[in-house]
């Protein structure tokens, strides 16, 4: 696609749930990253994952959270019973690889646990 | 650890005036800084960058300076528009990644 898609934009949820955030990258972009912006925060990381590489998981704040990137292209985003505290605007970039202005973010997912 | 600090979380100027955006680095192998735009419900957007080997990059309205010696950059908008109203962030490569200062509001008044 023309840019990075990213879905839901918006998801309510209990906590105690668990919840997927998807990303659809620019096609043929290798490097995919997720990062979480809290209120008043700047960008966090969470995870990169870089062509068929094991992931760098290092910013994953809890063993809640989990990521998958199937066949080098979607991504995944797994939080298992979500607290408040994961109450965030998850973002997703994908880059062909670190390059600064090659970085292209998703719109995000507003996620909101109640 | 905050590597990138911005330390004004927001910032108004007239239209028409400066806009001065500042941000502090701790880690001296840091060698290229970003800046990045975010309008709300959107993604955030590469703005101007900048490598430690020159003081100054230009582009358009916008102006970045990096003060290597002090660990310090700093963003310049010069006519400041009310388009240029968002959250800007700077940013450093870390390892396989990007370090992200908090942001800083700036709004632009009519």
């Amino acid at each position: 696609g023309a840019g990075v898609s990213q879905s839901p934009s918006n998801k309510v949820t209990e906590k105690g749930k668990d919840v997927e955030l998807r990303c659809d990258p620019i096609s043929g972009h290798t490097a995919l990253y997720w990062y979480r912006q809290s209120l008043g925060q700047g960008l966090e990381f969470l995870i990169y994952f870089q062509g068929n590489s094991a992931p760098d998981k290092s910013g994953l704040p809890s063993d809640r959270f989990s990521a998958e990137r199937t066949g080098g292209s979607v991504s995944t985003l797994t939080i298992q019973r979500t607290q408040q505290e994961d109450s965030a605007v998850y973002l997703c970039a994908s880059s062909l690889a670190l390059a600064g202005n090659g970085y292209t973010f998703g719109s995000g997912t507003r996620l909101t646990v109640v | 650890d905050q590597q990138v600090k911005q330390n004004s979380p927001s910032l108004s100027v007239q239209e028409g005036r400066i806009s001065i955006l500042n941000c502090d680095y701790t880690n001296s192998m840091f060698d290229y800084f970003l800046w990045y735009k975010k309008y709300p419900a959107e993604g955030p957007t590469f703005l101007i960058s900048i490598s430690s080997i020159k003081d100054k990059n230009e582009d358009g309205r916008f102006t970045v300076f990096l003060n290597k010696s002090a660990k310090h950059l700093s963003l310049h908008i010069v006519p400041s528009q009310p388009g240029d109203s968002a959250v800007y962030f700077c940013a450093a490569p870390y390892g396989q990644n990007f370090v992200f200062g908090p942001g800083t509001r700036l709004s632009v008044l009519p």
